[in-house]
C-alpha cells in the first residue's frame, strides 16, 4: 500500500523567512496530493492540493511543486508569519483508491 | 466552520468501557471519514464510507466499529477500551471520495482513566 514520508518533523524559521517541508510517496499511481494545516487545539484544514498531471501550483505565499518521476512533493510557504505557525500534514491518494494516507506531520514555529 | 459536527466534544470513561462517537457530515457530502490522533501524533486512518458503505479500512482495531446510516450521519463504536484508546478522534467527510478534499470536524477527545 501508499506509504507517505515527511520531513522534517520540526522546522523553525525566523518570521519573513521562506520555510519548506517535503513529502515522498511509494506508490506511482497516487495522483491526488492535499496539504492540511492543523493549528494548535484545532482540526486540520486544507490549505493547497495539486494533482498529478500539474507541476506546481500556487496561492498567495503558498505553493506546491509535484515530481512525478522522483515521487515527491513539497511545500512552499514564503514570507512567513507568526500565524504560519502550525503542524502541516501532508496526503497522497491512489487513483481509484479512497484511502488518503498522511504523512506524520511537521511542527512548523515561526521566530519572531 | 467546516459543516461537519461531531458529539460530544468531550467524553471521559474508565477502562472496559465501550463509548459510541457521532459525525454528521457536510450537507452534500456522501464520504465519511475517521481519524485517530494521539497526542504529539499523526492522523492515523481508521475507515472510510461512502453512501453508507465500506469503502476503504485503514488500522482500524477489531474492538472498534462504525457505520453510516441512510442519513448518511455515522457512528464509530469504541468498545473494551484500554489505556491508549485516549485520543482525539476526528470525522472528516468530503463530496465524492478521496480525490476531493476532506472537511473536518472538531473532533471528539476520548480521555480513557
Amino acid at each position: 500500500g501508499e506509504n507517505v514520508e515527511q520531513h522534517p518533523s520540526t522546522l523553525s524559521v525566523q518570521e519573513g523567512d521562506s520555510a519548506v517541508i517535503k513529502c515522498t510517496y511509494s506508490d506511482s499511481a497516487s495522483n491526488y496530493f492535499p496539504w492540511y494545516k492543523q493549528e494548535l487545539g484545532k482540526r486540520p484544514q486544507l490549505i493547497i492540493d495539486i494533482r498529478s498531471n500539474v507541476g506546481e501550483k500556487k496561492d498567495q505565499r503558498i505553493a506546491v511543486t509535484l515530481n512525478k518521476t522522483a515521487k515527491h512533493f513539497s511545500l512552499h510557504i514564503t514570507e512567513t508569519q507568526p500565524e504560519d505557525s502550525a503542524v502541516y500534514f501532508c496526503a497522497a491518494v491512489g487513483a481509484g483508491d479512497d484511502k488518503i494516507i498522511f504523512g506524520k506531520g511537521t511542527r512548523l514555529h515561526i521566530l519572531p | 466552520d467546516s459543516g461537519v459536527t461531531q458529539t460530544p466534544k468531550h467524553l471521559i470513561t474508565a477502562t472496559g468501557q465501550r463509548v459510541t462517537l457521532r459525525c454528521s457530515p457536510r450537507s452534500g457530502d456522501l464520504s465519511v471519514y475517521w481519524y485517530q490522533q494521539s497526542l504529539d501524533q499523526g492522523l492515523q486512518f481508521l475507515i472510510q464510507y461512502y453512501n453508507g458503505e465500506e469503502r476503504a479500512k485503514g488500522n482500524i482495531l477489531e474492538r472498534f466499529s462504525a457505520q453510516q446510516f441512510p442519513d448518511l450521519h455515522s457512528e464509530l463504536n469504541l468498545s473494551s477500551l484500554e489505556l491508549g484508546d485516549s485520543a482525539l478522534y476526528f470525522c472528516a467527510s468530503s463530496q465524492q471520495g478521496a480525490q476531493s478534499p476532506l472537511h473536518f470536524g472538531n473532533g471528539t477527545r476520548l480521555t480513557v482513566t
